[in-house]
């Protein structure tokens, strides 16, 4: 079964910061995607980046990037420069074409404190 | 639509009560997932919808909870004799042509069952 643990339910961080928010993983598939979703006050969910299990690169966006330990089974975010509009709950997750469903972690609230 | 559009926003029902949550998919997009988000919790999958193919309804937590997607398009999330234990953000998402997992939310239905 596909599952995806985050284990700190919350952080605060000071702006301009930098954060890392951990994610675990486990998946008998060798072929999946993992993502990080960002859901503000505003509930809408939002893709914040993206990586694909058979590229060693990390992905990177802006000041998002991801460090991917596939053996580890490890998919940690990290936020640079933090902003007060970061602030919102994370969600890892974890796809799989087999099972064609995102399966998430249960969350992690980040407070940007100015 | 460009986006998942949901309604209503946020509905408020007496306990035994029937609800019916809508969900309005981007065109085109013809996979199609509901969540529940339960106050502090992760996202909890219900039900998939993918083209004509019969519905994964494998995340439906009891017999009480339906849904149906009409013409491949809109989808109805069916809650029969609501229970406090209902209440919750219902989420609808798509999930684009590349089928990699990236699923396009709604911003969600918050359901109170007094």
């Amino acid at each position: 079964a596909q599952t995806v643990t985050q284990s700190q339910p919350e952080m605060s961080v000071q702006e301009a910061e930098t954060v890392t928010l951990s994610c675990t993983y486990d998946t008998s598939e060798s072929n999946y995607y993992l993502f990080w979703y960002k859901q503000p006050p505003s509930r809408q969910m939002i893709l914040v980046i993206r990586q694909e299990a058979y590229k060693q690169q990390n992905a990177t966006e802006n000041r998002f990037s991801v460090n991917f330990q596939k053996a580890a089974k490890s998919f940690s975010l990290k936020i640079s420069d933090s902003q007060l509009g970061d602030t919102a709950m994370y969600f890892c997750a974890s796809w799989q074409g087999g099972s064609e469903k995102l399966v998430f972690g249960k969350g992690m609230k980040l407070t940007v404190n100015p | 639509g460009a986006g998942v559009s949901q309604s209503p926003s946020n509905k408020v029902t007496e306990k035994g009560k029937d609800v019916e949550l809508r969900c309005d998919p981007i065109s085109g997009h013809t996979a199609l997932y509901w969540y529940r988000q339960s106050l502090g919790q992760g996202l909890e999958f219900l039900i998939y919808f993918q083209g004509n193919s019969a519905p994964d309804k494998s995340g439906l937590p009891s017999d009480r909870f339906s849904a149906e997607r009409t013409g491949g398009s809109v989808s109805t999330l069916t809650i029969q004799r609501t229970q406090q234990e209902d209440s919750a953000v219902y989420l609808c998402a798509t999930i684009g042509l590349a089928n990699t997992g990236e699923l396009f939310f709604g911003e969600g239905s918050r359901l109170t069952v007094l």
